[in-house]
């Protein structure tokens, strides 16, 4: 069974400050998705990567996939609260499977 | 483009009741998958269907069924409600294979009482 290892959990930080987000796994996925989601909405997806060493950047937010594939990081910098939300890493294998999600980091930035 | 439409936002049922949430994918997606959401046990998969066909399926009871439809609008249906089952339920659509890149609606609130 694959899984997706998030950490940390929750993370309460002041703006301004930078963090890093992993999703760690022992199995390769072909590709894997990060997702922002707000109370009481859908999650949003924020970026897919799929090439082993990719990095990706989304105004103050980097994403990277493992050269392995199996595992991913999320930095944000200068973070503000309006990052504030549930990020959520998902693994799939383009097999007509399922996704595997993480558990899920709560980030509050607090102004 | 229109995204993920799930309807509706909100829902209150009694326990014993049933209930049916639909889910319209963005267009030319075929493949949409159910989750469920609660705060002690994250996104959980339900199911896939694909072509009006359940393509694959999580660990819920029987009571948790789901349809798709010629146009790929799926709904998603449950029978004799539990106060557990109180939860975010998410619909996600993907062009082809639910394991690639997923796009979410904005879910539907259920509570049972």
């Amino acid at each position: 069974t694959q899984l997706l290892e998030q950490s940390p959990q929750f993370l309460s930080i002041q703006e301004g400050e930078n963090l890093t987000v992993y999703c760690n796994s022992s199995s390769v996925f072909s590709s894997l998705q990060w997702y922002r989601q707000e109370p009481g909405e859908g999650p949003v997806l924020l970026v897919t990567v799929v090439t082993g060493g990719e990095v990706k950047k989304l105004k103050r937010l980097t994403f990277q996939f493992g050269d392995a594939r199996k595992d991913s990081s999320l930095h944000i910098t200068a973070a503000q609260p309006g990052d504030t939300g549930l990020y959520l890493c998902a693994g799939g294998n383009n097999q007509g499977g399922k996704l595997i999600f993480g558990q899920g980091t709560e980030l509050s930035v607090k102004p | 483009k229109a995204g993920v439409t799930q309807t509706p936002r909100y829902l209150i049922k009694t326990r014993g009741q049933q209930v049916t949430l639909s889910c319209s994918p963005i267009s030319g997606h075929r493949s949409v998958s159910w989750y469920q959401q609660t705060p002690g046990q994250g996104l959980q998969f339900l199911f896939e269907y694909f072509s009006e066909t359940q393509r694959n399926k999580g660990n819920f009871p029987g009571r948790f069924s789901g349809r798709q439809f010629s146009n790929s609008r799926s709904e998603m249906n449950v029978s004799t409600l539990e106060l557990g089952d109180s939860a975010l339920y998410l619909c996600a659509s993907s062009l082809l294979m639910a394991d690639t890149e997923a796009f979410f609606g904005q879910g539907t609130r259920l509570t049972v009482v």
